[in-house]
């Protein structure tokens, strides 16, 4: 059980274009979703958490107008990087996690390569 | 303050033998301590968490040891296999548990 996909597993886009990301719980009802970006070799950095129905709360100095951030549902939530350049270029995780849990799920990760 | 430090940054042992990994935190409000192993291209899973109301968890060859008054904990490995080679990462929620604190990561390489 517990199960979180991520879909697309990897991206090429062109700078300038936006990329949408999927993140869905297949077998529970994730409250909150969580995004992380990861550069390579380094530890996971919270961009952003959402709560369904909510608006997202992001850290600070993540922008919110370029990385939107919607948790529509208890099983979906979307990452949309707005007019993509190089240096978003990296790793996007997301997490899910049941209310009353502190337990996170992990999904598999995106690569994003902005050309 | 809510940080998690971790060491060490990178690892090598032996087939064989034992992985030590450890984590110290700052915030007593945290009661709750897992462990993620992640490899390369791959999300994080959870490998094995600890409360602060026991002092040790076993699972397999994994082993928390949590000591509250130093307010640090670690991550044993017991015969450590190639297969183990991975980043492993300590983490505790921040105060609330509406995010969780990560460390910077330990690279473990197992030599065959």
């Amino acid at each position: 059980g517990a199960v979180v996909s991520q879909h697309p597993s990897w991206v090429i886009c062109k700078s300038g274009t936006s990329v949408k990301i999927e993140c869905r719980s297949l077998d529970f009802q994730a409250t909150t979703m969580f995004w992380y970006r990861q550069f390579p070799k380094q530890s996971l950095m919270l961009m952003a958490t959402s709560n369904e129905g909510s608006k997202a709360t992001y850290e600070q100095g993540v922008e919110k107008d370029k990385f939107l951030i919607n948790h529509a549902s208890l099983t979906l939530s979307t990452l949309t990087v707005t007019s993509a350049h190089p240096e978003d270029s990296s790793f996007y995780i997301c997490s899910a996690r049941d209310s009353g849990d502190y337990e996170q799920y992990f999904g598999p990760g995106t690569r994003l390569t902005v050309t | 303050q809510q940080q998690v430090k971790q060491s060490p940054q990178s690892l090598i042992v032996q087939k064989g033998g034992i992985s030590i990994i450890n984590c110290a935190y700052e915030n007593t409000a945290f009661d709750y301590f897992p462990w993620y192993q992640q490899f390369p291209g791959k999300g994080p899973a959870l490998l094995i968490a600890i409360r602060p109301d026991v002092s040790e968890k076993k699972e397999g060859r994994f082993t928390i040891s949590f000591n509250k008054s130093a307010k640090q904990f670690s991550l044993h490995i017991m015969d450590s296999q190639p297969g183990d080679s991975a980043t492993y990462f300590c983490a505790a929620p921040n105060t609330g548990g509406f995010k969780t604190i990560f460390g910077a990561g330990t690279r473990l390489f197992v030599k065959a």
